[in-house]
C-alpha cells in the first residue's frame, strides 16, 4: 500500500527557503497529481497548488505564483516543493497529498505533514 | 476562484446527537465536493467523495447530501471518536484549485 513519506521539520530565517520533499513508498504516484496544502497554527487548510509528475503539468494557487516550485522525480517517485522569500506568516505545517482522478478529485491519501517555522 | 464557506466554525454537541455541517460553494461544482476529518496532530482523512460517496470503511453514520450549491454533512448518533474538525473541498476547477472550507471544530 502506497504511503507518502515527507521530509522532516525545519526551522528558517525570514528571508530564506525551504524545500519539503514527499516520497512514495511502497508504489508509484506516477499517474496521480501530487499536491500540496499548508495549515498555520489555528488554521484551516490552504491548497498551493499541484504536479502531474507524469505530463510535469503544474497548477498554482494564485496567492503562491512565482514563490512557490513544484517538482517531481517519476524515477525516485518524489515529489518536492519549494518555497521562497520565507515570511513568519508561512510558519505552518505542510501537507503532500495524492488527488484521485478515479474519485472526483478527491484527495484520497496524505503525507504525514512537515513543519516548517519561521523565526529570526 | 470558487469560494466554499462553511458553517457554523465549532460547535459542541453531544454523544448520540445528530450534526449537521453545511458548505456552500461560490458557484455552481456540480457533484464536486468532498468532506474531510481532522484530528489534532494529524493529516486530514477522506470521509466522503462526490457529495454522497462513503469512503470505503467510513461508517454509514456518516452521510452527504446537496441541495444547489449546498452541500452538508450529517453525522447521525455522534460517537466520542467523531469529535475532530471537518473540511469541505471541492474539485471542480479546472485548471484545478482545491479550495476548501474553513473548516468546523465539533466539540464535546
Amino acid at each position: 500500500q502506497v504511503q507518502l513519506v515527507q521530509s522532516g521539520a525545519e526551522v528558517k530565517k525570514p528571508g530564506s527557503s525551504v524545500k519539503v520533499s514527499c516520497k512514495a513508498s511502497g508504489g508509484s504516484f506516477s499517474a496521480n497529481t501530487i499536491t500540496w496544502v499548508r495549515q498555520a497554527p489555528g488554521h484551516g487548510l490552504e491548497w498551493l497548488g499541484g504536479i502531474m509528475p507524469l505530463s510535469g503539468t503544474i497548477n498554482h494557487a494564485r496567492k503562491f505564483q512565482g514563490r512557490v516550485t513544484f517538482a517531481a522525480d517519476t524515477s525516485t517517485n518524489t515529489a518536492s516543493m519549494e518555497v521562497r522569500s520565507l515570511t513568519s506568516e508561512d510558519t505552518a505545517v505542510y501537507y503532500c497529498a495524492k488527488v484521485a482522478q478515479e474519485l472526483g478529485g478527491a484527495v484520497d491519501l496524505w503525507g504525514q505533514g512537515t513543519q516548517i517555522t519561521v523565526s529570526s | 476562484d470558487i469560494q466554499m464557506t462553511q458553517s457554523p466554525s465549532s460547535l459542541s454537541a453531544s454523544v448520540g446527537d445528530k450534526v449537521t455541517i453545511t458548505c456552500r460553494a461560490s458557484q455552481s461544482i456540480s457533484n464536486f465536493l468532498n468532506w474531510y476529518q481532522q484530528k489534532p496532530g494529524k493529516a486530514p482523512e477522506l470521509l466522503i467523495y462526490a457529495t454522497l460517496t462513503l469512503k470505503t470503511g467510513v461508517p454509514s453514520r456518516f452521510s452527504g447530501s446537496r441541495s444547489g450549491t449546498t452541500f452538508t454533512l450529517t453525522i447521525n448518533s455522534l460517537q466520542p471518536e467523531d469529535f475532530a474538525t471537518y473540511f469541505c473541498q471541492q474539485s471542480y476547477s479546472n485548471p484545478p484549485n482545491l479550495s476548501f472550507g474553513g473548516g468546523t471544530r465539533v466539540d464535546i
